[in-house]
């Protein structure tokens, strides 16, 4: 089955400066990765997502970029604001519908004022 | 549309005892997941279930049950509690093209 590697566990930054947050994938069948934000007290949610068939997506001050051939993809935060400080997940499967999301677990990202 | 809610909200519970989740999910998916998260293990996956048949089945002792009403609301159960059981009870709904939509979660306590 998938296995979804995240790292690292705990980032901080501060404020206005990047943070990158990485997946490794093992399953080379995976075509849909999520990213989702968790706050404190609150439920994931769902804040970029990419499907195989790009390299990169952006919105905003997020983007994901994926490398299928590596099986890797990764989360890029631009000019972090103290509101992006939160545990975010990355998660992977295969996209048509019958298999779960597998998540990372988690990073921990503290942006400091 | 209404989001994906889930009741109750907290519980608090006696080791030994059973005990219920239900979901219900956005209007329109078809298909509920639901996830146990505790600290440090991330987003455990449970079971899937769709059109009320169980389409996927995570590591988890049979302990664990759920099923789905021809609504699509969902229900988990979870038998014989142990202390290990406390944790936040997620579930998520799908519509097509696998995105998910969480609900706020029931955070079950086992003393």
């Amino acid at each position: 089955g998938e296995n979804v590697e995240q790292h690292p566990s705990t980032l901080s930054v501060q404020e206005g400066d990047s943070a990158v947050i990485k997946c490794t994938y093992s399953d080379s069948a995976s075509n849909y990765f999520p990213w989702y934000k968790q706050e404190l007290g609150k439920r994931p949610q769902l804040i970029i997502d990419i499907r195989s068939n790009v390299g990169e997506k952006k919105d905003q001050r997020i983007a994901v970029t994926l490398n299928k051939t590596a099986k890797h993809f990764s989360l890029h935060i631009t000019e972090t604001q103290p509101e992006d400080s939160a545990v975010y997940f990355c998660a992977a499967s295969r996209d048509s519908g019958n298999t779960p999301l597998v998540f990372g677990k988690g990073t921990r990202l503290s942006v400091i004022a | 549309k209404a989001g994906v809610t889930q009741t109750p909200r907290y519980l608090i519970k006696t080791r030994g005892q059973q005990v219920t989740l239900s979901c219900s999910p956005i209007s329109g998916h078809r298909s509920v997941s639901w996830y146990q998260q505790t600290p440090g293990q991330g987003l455990q996956f449970l079971f899937e279930y769709f059109s009320e048949t169980q389409r996927n089945k995570g590591n988890f002792p049979g302990r664990f049950s759920g099923r789905q009403f021809s609504n699509s609301r969902s229900e988990m159960n979870v038998s014989t509690l142990e202390l290990g059981d406390s944790a936040l009870y997620l579930c998520a709904s799908t519509r097509g093209q696998g995105e998910q939509y969480f609900g706020p979660g029931t955070r079950l306590t086992v003393t």
